[in-house]
């Protein structure tokens, strides 16, 4: 059975104060590892798939990495405005559905 | 549209009665999903539509949960007998197609509160 397990729970940084959040996997076949992003009484906005060990994208002050066996999610210098719960996602071969660890919540103090 | 739209946003019930809810996805988005989210969780996946036929339904919990998206389209959700614990979020999503390393894309979600 697939699983993703993410950490910490929540994250209170201080602005500018850069950091990292887990997200550990265990899939049968990977076919991608995705990023969202959620706001309070929002749907999940996409952020980034990841499909092999290595491989690095960007966005602004996000930067997700991801190996065999778990993917970060480094955020550089963050904003009070990147305070949201960011959740991982993997989704293997065999499947299409998404397979969502619990998410992460972040809070950037100004 | 320019996004996934779910109708309605909110929608409060009484235990044991039966409720819609309905899914309209991005343009030319031939897949379709629909997970539920709870309070401090993550979503879970419940089923998936390529096309008009139900690809997957293995994450539905019983037989009082049932989709249909008899156009390829639009899709709906139905829930009988409704129970305080179907309470949730119900999400959304749609892509160009399904697996192949597709995105998918979410919607607002309809938040589900059973009385």
């Amino acid at each position: 059975e697939d699983q993703v397990t993410q950490s910490p729970e929540a994250l209170r940084l201080q602005e500018g104060e850069s950091s990292s959040l887990n997200c550990s996997y265990t899939v049968s076949g990977l076919r991608g590892l995705f990023w969202y992003r959620q706001d309070p009484g929002k749907g999940p906005e996409f952020l980034f798939t990841l499909y092999s060990a290595g491989e690095e994208k960007e966005k602004e002050r996000l930067k997700a990495t991801l190996t065999k066996k778990e993917s970060f999610l480094h955020i550089t210098a963050p904003k009070p405005e990147d305070s949201a719960t960011y959740l991982c996602a993997v989704q293997a071969r065999a499947n299409s559905k998404l397979t969502f660890g619990k998410g992460i919540t972040l809070s950037v103090r100004p | 549209g320019a996004g996934v739209s779910q109708t309605p946003s909110n929608k409060v019930t009484e235990k044991g009665k039966y409720v819609e809810l309905r899914c309209d996805p991005i343009s030319g988005h031939t897949a379709l999903y629909w997970y539920r989210q709870s309070l401090g969780q993550g979503p879970e996946f419940l089923i998936y539509f390529q096309g008009t036929g139900a690809a997957d339904d293995s994450g539905l919990p019983n037989d009082r949960f049932f989709a249909v998206r008899p156009e390829g389209s639009v899709s709906t959700l139905k829930i009988q007998r409704t129970e305080r614990g179907d309470s949730a979020v119900y999400l959304c999503a749609s892509s160009l197609m399904a697996g192949h390393q597709e995105t998918q894309y979410f919607g607002p979600g309809t938040r589900l509160l059973v009385l």
